[in-house]
């Protein structure tokens, strides 16, 4: 595609339930990274792709928290037994291998547990 | 470890007046450094980028940035602030060309007033 999208824009859910994430990446894309934006915290990353591998998974904040790509494609971050302090947006960015650098982010999930 | 520090969670400028956002990164390797803008509910855009070569860099919409290895600074201005650059700035550093994840400061929530 011609930019990083995510879906769903907006996503409101109970506590305790889980949610999936979704980003397609740039085509051609082999990098895939995942961040969080929330207030307080600013921007943190959560994960990095190579193709189908996570080579670093070290900013997931918990085991609750878990991801997958497909394809060397679209990545599904999924949170499950969702708290309230998972409510942030979650951007997700892709790059050219080799050039991990220069990410093009999505527009984000903005998810709010209530 | 890397990390930036942005001083000022707000700026205010009248329009027409000099903007100046800045940015004070740490690196134990020679840094690429980068400024995101944010409008509201949206992603990250690129302004502009600094990897190697030329100390002075301009980026899109009349901003520029220039890299002090001395000062560990790389602050972001503008000559004339418009009403549309109201908007959340976002300085970030990553430390190899390859894989790298940025690291982001907490951002600078710039405010245009008539």
């Amino acid at each position: 595609g011609a930019g990083v999208s995510q879906s769903p824009s907006n996503k409101v859910t109970e506590k305790g339930k889980d949610v999936e994430l979704r980003c397609d990446p740039i085509s051609g894309h082999t990098a895939l990274y995942w961040y969080r934006q929330s207030l307080g915290q600013g921007l943190e990353f959560l994960i990095y792709f190579q193709g189908n591998s996570a080579p670093d998974k070290s900013g997931l904040p918990s085991d609750r928290f878990s991801a997958e790509r497909t394809g060397g494609s679209v990545s599904t971050l999924t949170i499950q037994r969702t708290q309230q302090e998972d409510s942030a947006v979650y951007l997700c960015a892709s790059s050219l291998a080799g050039q991990g650098h220069f990410h093009t982010f999505g527009s984000g999930t903005r998810l709010t547990v209530v | 470890a890397q990390s930036v520090t942005q001083l000022g969670s707000h700026v205010s400028v009248s329009e027409g007046a000099l903007v100046l956002l800045r940015c004070n990164y740490s690196s134990s390797v020679p840094p690429y450094l980068f400024w995101y803008v944010q409008y509201p509910n949206q992603g990250l855009q690129l302004l502009l980028k600094y990897t190697t070569g030329a100390t002075l860099v301009k980026g899109i919409n009349g901003f520029e940035a220039e890299f002090k290895k001395s000062e560990t600074s790389f602050h972001l201005t503008k000559p004339s602030a418009h009403m549309s650059d109201a908007a959340e700035y976002f300085c970030a550093v990553s430390e190899s060309s390859g894989y790298s994840t940025l690291t982001f400061g907490k951002g600078t929530m710039l405010l245009v007033s008539p």
